[in-house]
């Protein structure tokens, strides 16, 4: 069956960067049209969506958010990884991992996700 | 960006009630590209409908979902008590980013 995991720090300080792992499995990161993206929900708040890598490897991410988060797989290792730069005490949330149907273009609705893991960030 | 704006923010009703939620896009989602997940207080997220209307796998048929262009309705015929929880759309289909309603509270009345 499909299961996603997420795993990471639980806290980080302000300014350090955040590295985030997906480990994935009941599928292969290099299927056609099934990515994986990152989303987050601060505590009590909503989902926000973060990044998508595809699975030919191109990536997209939050216009807000884009020039702080690098998305990358390694498909041999059923991984995918998000690392978020100058982390902030706004940024403590849930990190979830999702796997999603994807057209040419876009990621879809997220049919499977990871349990998340909660980083707070403070020094 | 499209903005999806749910309401009611809360919903009081009891166990059997029907349940309606609203979805609202500040602009108009191409092919009916909706979403709605349940989330329950320590859970992630699990997928009801998408495409606006069809129902994910598992998913029992007291879930409904319609609407198209700004304005989108998940239906609950019968609230069963696990029924109780968090509810958020998603559109998917016009442009990124992936945007997530503020999501609609079903609480036990």
């Amino acid at each position: 069956q499909v299961t996603l995991k997420e795993s990471g720090p639980v806290l980080v300080k302000p300014t350090e960067t955040l590295t985030l792992t997906c480990t994935v499995s009941g599928f292969s990161l290099s299927n056609a049209r099934m990515g994986v993206s990152w989303i987050r929900q601060p505590p009590g708040k909503a989902l926000e969506w973060l990044a998508h890598i595809f699975s030919n490897d191109e990536k997209s991410y939050s216009t807000s958010l884009k020039s702080r988060l690098t998305i990358s797989k390694d498909t041999s290792k059923s991984q995918v990884v998000l690392t978020m730069t100058n982390m902030d005490p706004v940024d403590t949330a849930t990190y979830y991992c999702a796997r999603s149907p994807e057209t040419i273009w876009s990621p879809r609705y997220f049919d499977y996700w990871g349990q998340g893991t909660l980083v707070t960030v403070s020094s | 960006e499209i903005v999806l704006t749910q309401s009611p923010g809360t919903l009081s009703l009891s166990p059997g009630e029907r349940a309606t939620l609203s979805c609202r896009a500040s602009q108009s989602v191409s092919s009916s590209y909706l979403a709605w997940y349940q989330q329950k207080p320590g859970q992630a997220p699990r997928l009801l409908i998408y495409g606006a209307s069809s129902r994910a796998t598992g998913i029992p048929d007291r879930f409904s979902g319609s609407g198209s262009g700004t304005d989108f309705t998940l239906t609950i015929s019968r609230l069963e008590p696990e029924d109780f929880a968090v509810y958020y759309c998603q559109q998917y289909g016009s442009s990124l980013p992936l945007t997530f309603g503020g999501g609609t509270k079903v609480e036990i009345k």
